[in-house]
């Protein structure tokens, strides 16, 4: 079982559509969960941290589910500017680090006008 | 302003050299990082260093080699050895705290070898 999934995409949606990605982790020892953004050709920048009980940034909402090692992110009112590569990162206890994390490969989000 | 700044932004390298990225950061962060990204790939793991002078091995560190002689700086030698090098390779940088695993990235290299 892959460490960290998502749904590679591409999701194609119109100007104010709603979109919302899910991802799954494999390891149940997981404390940290986050959701990073990646623009064509750049670095990866945090967009937010995921709390146990959910957590709200203007129009993007994440959720957690530890029970089925889920975790979600909503965006609302979808902009141009949304479109990206959305990246689920997890951490691990890599060589007894609780530190490192894991990426997910990313869903690519497309808004169109 | 504080950041990680990488160096150079674009390599190019014929087969069979060696080649070292920079990657410095003003943070003061005690942990810095090292991944690969290959297109439709997450991030894999190359090295990393949780404190001065020393450093582990991530999941693909064959090939790679690295030193971390200053908190500020973790620089990456991409050898002849490894197979297939062009990729976009990222450094990162966090604060070593139990309760923050938050990663910021630099810019990134992008390595094409010849």
């Amino acid at each position: 079982r892959k460490e960290v999934e998502q749904d590679p995409g591409p999701f194609n949606v119109p100007e104010g559509a709603t979109v919302a990605f899910n991802c799954t982790y494999s390891n149940s020892a997981s404390q940290s969960f986050f959701w990073y953004r990646q623009d064509c050709r750049k670095e990866p920048k945090l967009l937010m941290s995921v709390y146990s009980s959910g957590n709200e940034d203007g129009r993007f909402t994440a959720q957690l589910n530890r029970a089925s090692q889920y975790i979600s992110l909503l965006i609302r009112d979808s902009k141009l500017s949304d479109s990206a590569t959305y990246l689920c990162v997890v951490n691990s206890n890599y060589g007894g680090s609780q530190g490192n994390l894991i990426f997910g490969k990313g869903t690519k989000l497309s808004v169109k006008p | 302003d504080g950041g990680i700044t990488q160096s150079p932004k674009y390599l190019f390298r014929k087969e069979g050299q060696n080649v070292t990225l920079s990657c410095e950061q003003n943070l003061n962060h005690d942990a810095m990082y090292w991944y690969r990204q290959d297109p439709g790939q997450g991030l894999r793991l190359i090295y990393y260093s949780q404190i001065v002078n020393d450093f582990q091995k991530g999941d693909i560190a064959e090939g790679y080699s690295v030193s971390r002689e200053k908190k500020e700086s973790f620089p990456l030698t991409v050898t002849s050895a490894q197979k297939n090098p062009t990729a976009f390779y990222l450094c990162a940088s966090r604060v070593r705290d139990r309760g923050n695993n938050e990663q910021f990235f630099g810019p990134g290299t992008r390595l094409t070898v010849l």
